[in-house]
C-alpha cells in the first residue's frame, strides 16, 4: 500500500523558516517524481513544486520560488520542502503528492497523496 | 499561467440522480501530437487528502467506481456520477497538467438534497 506521511508542520512568525519532511513507503521512492501542494483552510488546492526521480528536473510556482525548496534524499525515501520568509498567506495543509506517471519531468496528475501538515503563520 | 473554471460552485442532487460538474479552461489543454487531454478530476471529502478519480479527462483510476465518468475534450469537460451515493458527498476539483503551472478549478461541493 502507497504511503506518504508528512511532518515538520507548526506554528511560525512571519519571515521564520520552516523544512516540511514527507516519508513514502510502499513503493519504489527512487522511481517515482513528487510534489507538494497546499491547501489554504476553506480554499482550493494549489500546487507549489515538483522534483523529478533522479532531482535532475524542478520546478516551482511563482508564489514560492526563490522562498521555497524542493529536495529529496532517495536513500531515506523522503522528500522535503525547505520554506523561507514564511507569509501570512502561506498558512495551509502542505501535501506531499506522488506523480501519477513514476518517473516524468512533470506535467502530471498525482495519484497518490498524504494526509498534510498544518503550516500555520501568523504574528 | 492557465486558468480552470468550474461550475457550479455547489450542487445538491437526490440519492440515485445524475451529478454533473463542469470545468472549463483558458486554454486548450488538448495535446495535438498524441491527441490526449491533459485533464484530471479528484475527489475530497471532509478532513481528507484529495483522492484521484480520472486521468486523461475519460480514464478512471483503478478502483473508482464505474459511477462516476469524465469526458470533454480542449478547453470544455465534465465530470459526471450517474447514480450518486451518500459516500460521494464531497468537493470535486478539476486540474489540468497541460503546463505549469499545474492548476486546479476552485472546487464545486456535491450535497444530497
Amino acid at each position: 500500500e502507497v504511503q506518504l506521511v508528512e511532518s515538520g508542520g507548526g506554528s511560525v512568525q512571519p519571515g521564520e523558516s520552516l523544512r516540511l519532511s514527507c516519508t513514502a513507503s510502499g513503493f519504489s521512492f527512487t522511481g517515482s517524481s513528487m510534489n507538494w501542494v497546499r491547501q489554504a483552510p476553506g480554499k482550493g488546492l494549489e500546487w507549489l513544486a515538483f522534483i523529478s526521480s533522479t532531482s535532475d528536473t524542478i520546478d516551482y510556482a511563482d508564489s514560492v520560488k526563490g522562498r521555497f525548496t524542493i529536495s529529496r534524499d532517495n536513500a531515506r525515501d523522503s522528500l522535503y520542502l525547505q520554506m523561507n520568509s514564511l507569509r501570512v498567506d502561506d498558512t495551509a495543509v502542505y501535501y506531499c503528492a506522488r506523480d501519477g506517471r513514476g518517473v516524468s519531468n512533470g506535467n502530471n496528475w498525482f495519484d497518490s497523496w498524504g494526509q498534510g501538515t498544518l503550516v500555520t503563520v501568523s504574528s | 499561467d492557465i486558468v480552470m473554471t468550474q461550475s457550479p460552485d455547489s450542487l445538491a442532487v437526490s440519492l440515485g440522480e445524475r451529478a454533473t460538474i463542469n470545468c472549463k479552461s483558458t486554454q486548450n489543454v488538448l495535446y495535438s501530437s498524441n491527441n490526449k487531454n491533459y485533464l484530471a478530476w479528484y475527489q475530497q471529502k471532509p478532513g481528507q487528502p484529495p483522492k484521484l478519480l480520472i486521468y486523461w479527462a475519460s480514464t478512471r483510476e483503478s478502483g473508482v467506481p464505474d459511477r462516476f465518468s469524465g469526458g470533454g475534450s480542449g478547453t470544455d469537460f465534465a465530470l459526471t456520477i450517474s447514480s450518486l451515493q451518500a459516500e460521494d458527498v464531497a468537493v470535486y476539483y478539476c486540474q489540468q497538467y497541460y503546463t505549469t503551472p499545474l492548476t486546479f478549478g476552485q472546487g464545486t461541493k456535491v450535497e444530497i438534497k
